[in-house]
């Protein structure tokens, strides 16, 4: 069965470069979260959709992160003009149920993104 | 805000020996608890829940109490194997629906 999947699998940006990467979530499931892990820390949220719907995206850490779902399926997260800072793991999760029900998350492999 | 603090690692053990890896927790309402682990290599995986105070979560011999009373969720093992290797991550999940995470222990278990 397929789980969470996520490209590129490594990336490696020049600072001011774009990056777009890819999440395809488990078939059919509601809920897609983002987060952020830097080398040796926990995971940070970043954004929630429920379906298309971006519902929170507080944890975006500035104006040039962007992330969309437009069907309600495969998520992008954009991130424009790299800075050292964001190099990190991105992880992206996804769950059958909406927010508060409690569901498990299913985690990708995550994308590791190196700005040099 | 709500927040995770668990111990810090790394934590090395020998096969068959007890693990405890604490963690506690601050929040508002009441958060369901959890217990993720990543294996080298992998992804996150849930290892275990709890949903309310006094629940105990369990899975292949893992097992940690919701103490409300304490604002805890312990992580324990009664015997360790080599396989059991991984980053272990306590974390919150709080009626916004997103986890919050602790910042993760590294478990070596040595035959």
């Amino acid at each position: 069965g397929a789980g969470v999947s996520q490209s590129p699998r490594y990336k490696v940006a020049k600072r001011g470069q774009d990056v777009a990467l890819r999440c395809d979530p488990i078939s059919g499931h509601v809920s897609l979260f983002w987060y952020q892990q830097a080398l040796g820390q926990g995971p940070e949220f970043l954004t929630y959709f429920q379906n298309e719907a971006q519902l929170d995206k507080s944890g975006l850490p500035s104006d040039r992160f962007f992330a969309e779902r437009p069907e309600g399926s495969v998520s992008t997260l954009k991130i424009q003009r790299t800075q050292q800072e964001d190099s990190a793991v991105y992880l992206c999760a996804s769950s059958s149920g909406g927010t508060g029900s409690g569901s498990p998350l299913h985690f990708g492999n995550g994308t590791r993104l190196t700005v040099t | 805000g709500d927040s995770v603090t668990q111990m810090e690692g790394p934590v090395t053990l020998s096969e068959e020996a007890f693990l405890t890896i604490n963690c506690t927790y601050t929040a508002t309402g009441y958060p369901s608890l959890f217990w993720y682990v990543q294996y080298p290599g992998e992804g996150l995986q849930l290892l275990l829940k709890a949903t309310k105070a006094d629940d105990k979560g369990s899975n292949k011999g893992f097992e940690a109490t919701y103490r409300k009373e304490t604002t805890s969720f312990h992580l324990e093992k009664g015997s360790v194997q080599v396989s059991d290797s991984a980053v272990y991550f306590c974390a919150l999940g709080n009626q916004g629906g997103k986890l919050i995470f602790g910042q993760g222990t590294e478990l070596s278990v040595k035959p």
